[in-house]
């Protein structure tokens, strides 16, 4: 099974500051990797797969890069409604499960 | 709009078999490219992939549930199910069902719903 690692497990900011969150999978899961952003109470919301293509209606202040085993999710500048947890899911053909890191909660600083 | 809807007891007996229902609609259940997925969460907690079913109806599921989750299709009914047998505590959670799309991504998400085994 490919263990996924996401630092910080906090991450406090200020409105308008740029936000910089990383995972790690324990072996190559090449670009498949996706991050969530789910608020309180929410179901999660898809923000970006491929490791770095924008989901539909995903705003351009969120980008994500990474390939192989490190990935960065990066909110360039956080607004009010950005203050939430974030995971990131790996989806390689093989091992064929899918597995999500343990999240990361932007919190207002 | 594809929505998709959980439903099944919210309170279960230790030892005993959850049982979950996820209805979809705005969308047919038998569209190929698609699979259709169990996710939870429990209270104050990160996401847990339970497992999938194919549009084929093949399923692949966790391992580390492997031995107690069945994941099947009713067709008839555009609709999946979840059933997890032997529960303890550690399955008290937040499951949601979602379609998982030909990138192997969640864009589509139930609301969730509670489970809580206790006796």
């Amino acid at each position: 099974e490919i263990v996924m690692t996401q630092s910080p497990a906090t991450l406090s900011v200020s409105p308008g500051e740029r936000a910089t969150l990383s995972c790690r999978a324990s072996q190559s899961v090449s670009s498949n990797l996706a991050w969530y952003q789910q608020k309180p109470g929410q179901a999660p919301r898809l923000l970006i797969y491929g490791a770095s293509t924008r989901a539909t209606g995903i705003p351009a202040r969120f980008s994500g890069s990474g390939s192989g085993t490190e990935f960065t999710l990066t909110i360039s500048s956080l607004q009010s409604e950005d203050f939430a947890v974030y995971y990131c899911q790996q989806y390689n053909n093989w091992p064929p499960g899918r597995t999500f890191g343990g999240g990361t909660k932007v919190e207002i600083k | 709009q594809l929505q998709l809807q959980e439903s099944g007891s919210g309170l279960v007996k230790p030892s005993q078999t959850l049982s979950l229902t996820c209805a979809v609609s705005g969308g047919s259940i038998s569209s190929g490219g698609y699979s259709w997925s169990w996710i939870r969460q429990p209270p104050g907690k990160g996401l847990e992939w339970i497992g999938y079913i194919y549009h084929s109806g093949s399923t692949y599921y966790n391992p580390s549930l492997k031995s107690r989750v069945t994941i099947s299709v009713d067709r008839s009914k555009n609709q999946f199910s979840l059933k997890l047998s032997s529960v303890t505590a550690a399955d008290t959670a937040v499951y949601y069902c979602a379609r998982e799309e030909q990138q192997l991504v969640y864009a589509y998400w139930g609301q969730g719903t509670l489970v809580t085994v206790s006796s």
